[in-house]
């Protein structure tokens, strides 16, 4: 069954680098998403991604964050300097015309 | 706005022993909704979801969920709930007709499974 995967499964970084979180949804879904979750909150919507731009983003998604898909299959997140809040868990998803989101397994980030 | 309120923290069931896991949405029209299941430093596993039809739908796993319009719920079940079933259970709620639109999910259940 194909699946959503996420690169690397956990990234620890210095306050002010950037960092850049890897997705591959699955093959033949339109849409793509990236969610964050805090530890011990809920999931957060962060943005939203069609036809090659972004079509939502949240309050969260400011200037910092930047999203790409810089080919047929990857789905990239960037943080440009990254913050002590910015730890978390941070989710990709995909969805094909069926409204269902599939999540991948995340990507934990540790800003020290 | 769409919201999700999931109304129990924790809950702690013995094994064998029904769960109902309780999920209330705020939205303007008939919504998507969705229950995942977050095992313990995992991803989010899809469980079931309602788009349209019949209000009582199966998932994996066991489960089932009752869409209530009336009540704005959409409560998870499972009659007979496994030591394996231990985990974080997210409701959420997506804009019908929105292809693409954001998932609101609520705060989680943390399901505790006792042998």
């Amino acid at each position: 069954e194909p699946e959503v995967t996420q690169t690397p499964s956990h990234q620890v970084t210095q306050m002010g680098q950037e960092v850049i979180l890897r997705c591959v949804p699955i093959s033949n879904h339109l849409y793509f998403y990236w969610y964050r979750q805090i530890l011990g909150q809920k999931v957060e919507f962060l943005v939203s991604f069609y036809n090659n731009e972004i079509s939502e983003k949240s309050e969260i998604f400011d200037d910092q964050f930047s999203v790409e898909r810089p080919d047929g299959s990857n789905f990239t997140l960037k943080i440009r300097s990254t913050k002590l809040e910015d730890s978390a868990m941070y989710f990709c998803a995909s969805g094909g015309q069926e409204e269902t989101q599939y999540f991948g397994p995340g990507t934990r980030l540790l800003v020290l | 706005a769409q919201s999700v309120t999931q109304p129990d923290i924790h809950i702690t069931v013995s094994e064998g022993a029904s769960l109902e896991l309780r999920c209330n949405y705020s939205y303007g029209a008939t919504p998507y909704l969705f229950w995942y299941v977050q095992s313990p430093g995992q991803g989010l596993q899809l469980l079931l979801k309602y788009f349209s039809g019949d209000t009582l739908v199966q998932g994996i796993k066991g489960f089932e969920a009752e869409f209530k319009r009336s009540q704005s719920s959409f409560n998870l079940r499972k009659p007979s709930v496994h030591w394996s079933d231990a985990a974080e259970y997210f409701c959420a709620v997506g804009a019908r007709g929105s292809s693409g639109d954001k998932l609101t999910f609520g705060t989680g259940t943390r399901l505790a499974v006792r042998p």
